[in-house]
């Protein structure tokens, strides 16, 4: 139990559509990631955001955005969705161990886009 | 941009056999990490190495770190069943954005 928490668990869309995916990261964790898992590969890193503020990012269009909240929630926005946006949204929450992250992913969400 | 390679991309073996995989990358490593991936969920980590020539074991499991820090194996004795999923390297390049490799989808045929 890693107490990062995402919903919906899962969604279907339609081309054009805009989404909203939602996180809790775990307690105490004030820095979240999301990662975009297409069928069959590793995650791929979209952005960060440390303190409400967007902390790198990835090679994802300007389509994809995001928030961070105070209390260190977070959400995925993604607009005018294509066909090869579907894929399993993953949130991660970071805290430091000696020196080096260690990140906690939710169960994430399918986004099916049809 | 750095690239992590895993091999072999599918591995599919008996219960008590051993089995290692692989993950490669051009670039030197801040640190490196092992996840598995079960369906329906999201990665859970296994191990942070962040020593060159580090070797770390957890129960069955051996993960051991090259010594120029480019590339890490995993190494399992007497798979079971429970150690099916997908295996993903992962590794910091001295910046926060955490870049994983393809993985590796492991099935252990009881």
């Amino acid at each position: 139990e890693t107490g990062v928490t995402q919903s919906p668990t899962h969604l279907i869309k339609t081309r054009g559509q805009q989404v909203t995916l939602r996180c809790s990261s775990q307690s105490g964790h004030n820095t979240v990631s999301w990662y975009q898992q297409a069928l069959g590969q590793g995650p791929q890193f979209i952005f960060q955001y440390y303190r409400e503020e967007e902390n790198g990012r990835g090679n994802f269009p300007p389509r994809f955005s995001g928030l961070q909240f105070p209390n260190y929630s977070s959400e995925l926005n993604v607009n005018a969705l294509e066909l090869d946006d579907s894929a399993l949204y993953l949130c991660a929450s970071t805290r430091n161990a000696g020196g080096f992250n260690e990140q906690f992913f939710g169960p994430g969400t399918r986004l099916t886009v049809l | 941009t750095q690239l992590l390679e895993q091999s072999p991309q599918f591995l599919s073996i008996q219960e008590g056999e051993n089995l290692t995989v692989y993950c490669n990358s051009s670039s030197v490593f801040s640190s490196l990490q092992w996840y598995r991936q079960e369906p329906g969920e999201g990665p859970v980590l296994l191990v942070t190495v962040v020593t060159g020539g580090e070797v770390k074991k957890l129960k069955r499991l051996t993960f051991q770190f090259g010594d120029a820090r480019k590339d890490s194996s995993l190494h399992i004795t007497a798979a079971q069943p429970g150690d099916t999923g997908l295996y993903l390297c992962a590794g910091y390049f001295g910046n926060e954005k955490l870049t994983f490799g393809t993985g590796t989808r492991l099935t252990i045929i009881p």
